[in-house]
């Protein structure tokens, strides 16, 4: 069975600050990795994802993750946080066989404090 | 248009009511996918299809039926409305490539059992 845990059901940085939300993931299998973002009231939005090949994944927006096997981690990362990035943010997994469906964590909402 | 359609998009109903949400897509993905999502519990999987005739139950399926109408259409009851189903669901599609790609989100039905 697959799993995620995200660390931090709320994160608050000031604008202009580093922004990293956690993800540790749980997987009997390689994994695919997915970051994905949602604007109030609006559906989800895809910001990366880890299949295979470099473990450094760069994504929309300014944001990265870095996909690190031993850790079991799926961090996002952004240099400098901007107001328009306040939302909540996923991370999701998935087997590589692709008959699993996405499997998400609970959740982190970003405040950006001007 | 959105490639992935949900209607309604906003429904207040009563207890013990039957209500349906529909899903449909212009992607051509053969797997599609019902999740519920609550403040803090990130998204559950209510029920996937990988094609017309597969359909599998997710986590939180009690309460809940479906109905793949044809590749592009995926409809989700509530046979018996009750409060606690006062969630936001979304409907998303995914290709059968082994894994790699993503799923694509609809925007949302906010739906309010009363």
């Amino acid at each position: 069975a697959q799993s995620v845990t995200q660390l931090g059901s709320h994160v608050s940085v000031s604008e202009g600050a580093l922004v990293l939300l956690r993800c540790n993931y749980s997987s009997s299998v390689p994994p695919y990795l997915f970051w994905y973002v949602q604007y109030p009231n609006q559906g989800l939005q895809l910001l990366l994802k880890y299949t295979t090949g470099a473990t450094l994944v760069k994504g929309i927006n300014g944001f990265e993750a870095e996909f690190k096997k031993s850790e079991t981690s799926f961090h996002l990362t952004k240099p400098s946080a901007h107001m328009s990035d306040a939302a909540e943010y996923f991370c999701a997994v998935s087997s590589n066989s692709g008959n699993t469906p996405l499997v998400f964590g609970k959740g982190t909402r970003l405040s950006v404090i001007a | 248009d959105a490639d992935v359609t949900q209607t309604p998009r906003n429904r207040i109903t009563k207890t013990g009511k039957r209500i349906m949400l529909e899903c449909s897509q212009t992607k051509g993905h053969d797997r599609m996918y019902w999740y519920r999502q609550d403040p803090g519990l990130g998204l559950r999987l209510i029920y996937y299809s990988f094609d017309v005739k597969d359909i599998n139950k997710g986590e939180i399926s009690d309460g809940y039926s479906v109905s793949r109408q044809a590749q592009a259409k995926f409809s989700l009851s509530l046979e018996s409305a009750i409060p606690n189903q006062t969630a936001l669901y979304f409907c998303a599609t995914r290709p059968a490539d082994g894994g790699s790609t993503e799923a694509f989100f609809g925007q949302g039905t906010r739906l309010t059992v009363v």
